[in-house]
Order: C-alpha cells, then structure tokens, then sequence
C-alpha cells in the first residue's frame, strides 16, 4: 500500500498565483521527500524535510511538517508556466530503506 | 557529471520477446532501484540493490522478470517472456546511501511497449 497520499489529485492556476499541495502518510518517518516530475522526464528530487524539521524553505519552495498530522505541505509562491509538472511526496518504507512516493498532484500552470 | 544512465529509452516489442532495459548509476551511489510507473498504477519499486545485493524484490511482479546488478556501475532488468501490460516507463534510480536519509537520482526513463 502506498505510504504517502497527495491533495489534491490536480491543480490548475495562473502564473503568479501560489500552489499548496498536501500530503498524507502512515507511519513514523525520519524524513520526508518532495519530488517534480516533468512530462516524459524522471523525477527530480526538490526537497528533503527531516522529522525534526517543521518548516524548510528552498527558493520559491516551503515544506511544511506536521509529524503528530502525518502530513506535510508544499507550496510554491510566484508560481511559473515551467512550474507545471507532477509533484509526489516520498517516505521511507516502515523498517526498510524503501522509498515509497504517493500518488502525486498535477500541477498546471497557465500563462 | 553525468546523471543516471538508461537505455534504450524507447523500446517496441512484440508479445513473447525477451527484453532487457540497462541502467548506469551516478558514480560513487551504493543504492540503486527499479521502478515502473504507468497510469493506472502509478509508480511501483520493484527492486533494490545495495552495494551491488538485492535487497528488496517483493515487488517483482512475476518471475518473468529479473534484475542483476553485476558490479557498481551496471545494472539490467529483463522481462522474458514479454506481454502487452508490460507497457509502461521503467526507471532506474541511485542514492549515496540507503535511503533512510537520502534523496534518489532518477534517469530518463525507458518507455516499453509490449504489442
């Protein structure tokens, strides 16, 4: 089953406008994974949030980190047409060195 | 430096046929993983090495599939034989280490089609 569980499934907005995406997981985790992946590419780590971490920033990037929700947010400001991608949450696998994504958002960006 | 490497990028094949997809990992990764990605699925794991050893391979869909990795620079999946809901992108993956804690490279992608 998967671990991580993205909110919501798609997302449409205008360039400049900011984009929050959520995400659920199960179990404890040591950390937690953003990731974009453009149409026909593979996927491009973004940004690492460690449990003991609540809030990171990277760029036009903030993750946020609620380890008693189990959930984590990530939002990018100043959004950008190239912005447009899907974007899935990762956590390692319960006892194992899995990495195990979500089911991802699609993000679309319009000019 | 040259990110993860996969080939061919683009594989047809007929029912029934052996195919093998190829992956060069990032210099220096100890980790490497396989992973499929269709729509209706999503994207799966279906193996792990690390330090060149299987780790993990229960999401190997069948044993028409098998993956090796014979040193730390080299790795292939082959499906054999080959059938239609095979079709998917298949990529490959590194980390410096086990990922616990660190982040995967993912190459390209080899996108397969099973007729």
């Amino acid at each position: 089953s998967q671990q991580g569980e993205e909110d919501p499934q798609a997302l449409s907005i205008q360039e400049g406008e900011n984009a929050t995406m959520n995400c659920s997981y199960k179990t404890s985790i040591n950390n937690l994974q953003w990731y974009r992946q453009n149409s026909g590419r593979g996927l491009v780590h973004l940004i690492l949030i460690r449990s003991n971490e609540r809030e990171k920033h990277s760029g036009r990037l903030r993750v946020t980190l609620d380890t008693s929700k189990k959930s984590s947010s990530l939002l990018i400001t100043a959004s950008r047409a190239a912005d447009t991608a899907s974007y899935f949450c990762a956590t390692p696998g319960p006892n194992t060195d899995k990495l195990i994504f979500g089911t991802g958002t699609r993000l679309q960006v319009f000019p | 430096d040259a990110g993860v490497i996969q080939s061919p990028r683009h594989e047809v094949t007929e029912m029934g046929q052996e195919v093998t997809l190829r992956c060069k990992p990032i210099s220096g990764h100890n980790s490497l993983f396989w992973y499929r990605q269709t729509m209706m699925r999503g994207l799966e794991l279906l193996i792990y090495f690390n330090n060149n050893v299987p780790i993990d391979d229960s999401g190997m869909p069948e044993d028409r599939f098998s993956a090796k990795m014979p040193n730390a620079s080299f790795s292939t999946l082959k499906i054999q034989p080959s059938e239609p809901r095979d079709s998917a992108v298949y990529f490959c993956a590194s980390s410096p280490q086990g990922t616990g804690g660190y982040e995967q490279y993912f190459g390209p992608g080899t996108r397969l089609t099973v007729t």
